[in-house]
């Protein structure tokens, strides 16, 4: 597409419950970056895919993260068992060669 | 791997007034450097970038940012600030190499009239 896009938008969801956000990158952009931006503070990292690669996963804050990847498509990141302090707006970017990125809108996540 | 540090968390400035945000990084490899904006309630936007040649990069509203290696530094100008500035500006910082890019903290920038 032109853009990427990322669903939904918004999420609320109880504390305990697992969710599932998507990302479909720009077609044709072999990498695609996960971050995570809580209120107030700056963009941290999460995950990193390119290509057919072994994803860097040093981001991720512990093991109830987990993001997946169909080959240079869609990806979605998991969220398990969610806790308040996974509130925050998770941004997926896309890039050709690691030169400019592109940044989904992003999705609110709310843990109530 | 790379970091990178905004000193200002917020800089206040009248409007048509002068204004600098700074950035600072470091890293083991040669680097590209990139500043995004984020106007209230939308997402991150690519403001401008420096890969490779003159160190002088410039947006299409105005704002510019050199890079300096001996300074490891990427501040970010604009002459004359308005209103529609006021947004949130993030340096981010990628190696050479093609690993993740790396955002700074943020430097909130508000316009006054």
């Amino acid at each position: 597409g032109a853009g990427v896009s990322q669903s939904p938008s918004n999420k609320v969801t109880e504390k305990g419950k697992d969710v599932e956000l998507r990302c479909d990158p720009i077609s044709g952009h072999t990498a695609l970056y996960w971050y995570r931006q809580r209120l107030g503070q700056g963009l941290e990292f999460l995950i990193y895919f390119q290509g057919n690669s072994a994803p860097d996963k040093s981001g991720l804050p512990s093991d109830r993260f987990s993001a997946e990847r169909t080959g240079e498509s869609v990806s979605t990141l998991t969220i398990q068992r969610t806790q308040q302090e996974d509130s925050a707006v998770y941004l997926c970017a896309s890039s050709a060669q690691g030169l400019g990125y592109t940044f989904g809108s992003g999705t609110r996540l709310t843990v109530v | 791997a790379q970091s990178v540090t905004q000193l200002d968390s917020q800089v206040p400035v009248f409007e048509e007034a002068p204004v600098e945000l700074r950035c600072n990084y470091s890293s083991s490899v040669s680097v590209y450097l990139f500043w995004y904006v984020q106007y209230p309630n939308q997402g991150l936007q690519l403001l401008l970038k420096y890969l490779s040649g003159s160190t002088l990069v410039e947006s299409i509203n105005g704002f510019e940012a050199e890079f300096n290696k001996s300074q490891t530094s990427f501040h970010l100008r604009k002459p004359s600030v308005h209103i529609s500035d006021t947004a949130e500006y993030f340096c981010a910082v990628s190696g050479k190499n093609g690993n993740k890019l790396v955002f700074g903290a943020g430097t909130i920038l508000r316009v006054k009239s």
